[in-house]
């Protein structure tokens, strides 16, 4: 079936360092991916999003990656700050022509001082 | 702040009850969608509307049942509550219907059933 996978649960990286998550999706279909941050408490925060005809977005300190060969999706934070910590979770819009999105399973960014 | 605003925060319930959740969507989007997120399911899409009509359906169960009125405000109604259906219930909306829309997310509902 469908499915939005996160390689790695848990990325511990030092402040300062660039941090990179990963994902791996599995419908060939989607056309559209999302990353969002999610704090303690909170709801998902957009942070970038990519169209399946690019490879690569830039935003503020990040930096979205798209693979479709492989089906892969990557989100690079640069000069990770404590304020970073949070869960990251990508997300893709499947094969629907609808703004259902398929999220995946989330990876903890934990950034130490 | 996304602008989307979710009411009430949290909700502490008994099994067999049914609640109301509420969701304003961010001012001008016409579209809204509710996703549940557990612990062991991870963010799931429930449904969504777009001017007042059922657009999609995702996993959801019968027990739930939502609408958007006029104002597009929307409500999630849950039934027959379970112990199961403890989450956290998010609502996104989005400017138009499109697969490609970015959407802004509220702060939550935590429904715990007891």
């Amino acid at each position: 079936g469908e499915s939005v996978g996160l390689h790695l649960p848990t990325l511990s990286v030092q402040e300062g360092d660039n941090s990179i998550i990963n994902c791996a999706y599995s419908n060939s279909a989607s056309d559209y991916f999302i990353w969002y941050k999610q704090e303690s408490g909170k709801g998902p925060q957009f942070i970038i999003d990519i169209r399946s005809n690019m490879d690569k977005r830039q935003g503020q300190r990040v930096t979205v990656l798209l693979n479709k060969t492989v089906k892969h999706l990557s989100l690079q934070i640069a000069a990770t700050q404590p304020g970073d910590s949070a869960v990251y979770f990508c997300a893709e819009n499947g094969s629907s022509n609808t703004g259902k999105l398929i999220f995946g399973q989330g990876t903890t960014l934990q950034v130490k001082p | 702040d996304s602008g989307v605003t979710q009411t009430p925060k949290h909700l502490i319930t008994a099994t067999g009850q049914r609640v109301t959740l509420r969701c304003s969507p961010r001012s001008g989007d016409l579209s809204v969608y509710w996703y549940q997120q557990s612990l062991d399911q991870g963010l799931q899409f429930l449904i969504q509307y777009y001017n007042g009509e059922e657009r999609a359906k995702g996993n959801i169960l019968e027990r739930f049942s939502a609408q958007q009125f006029p104002d597009l405000h929307s409500e999630l109604n849950l039934s027959s509550l379970e112990l199961g259906d403890s989450a956290l219930y998010f609502c996104a909306s989005s400017g138009q219907a499109a697969s490609t829309d970015t959407q802004y997310f509220g702060p939550g509902t935590r429904l715990t059933v007891l």
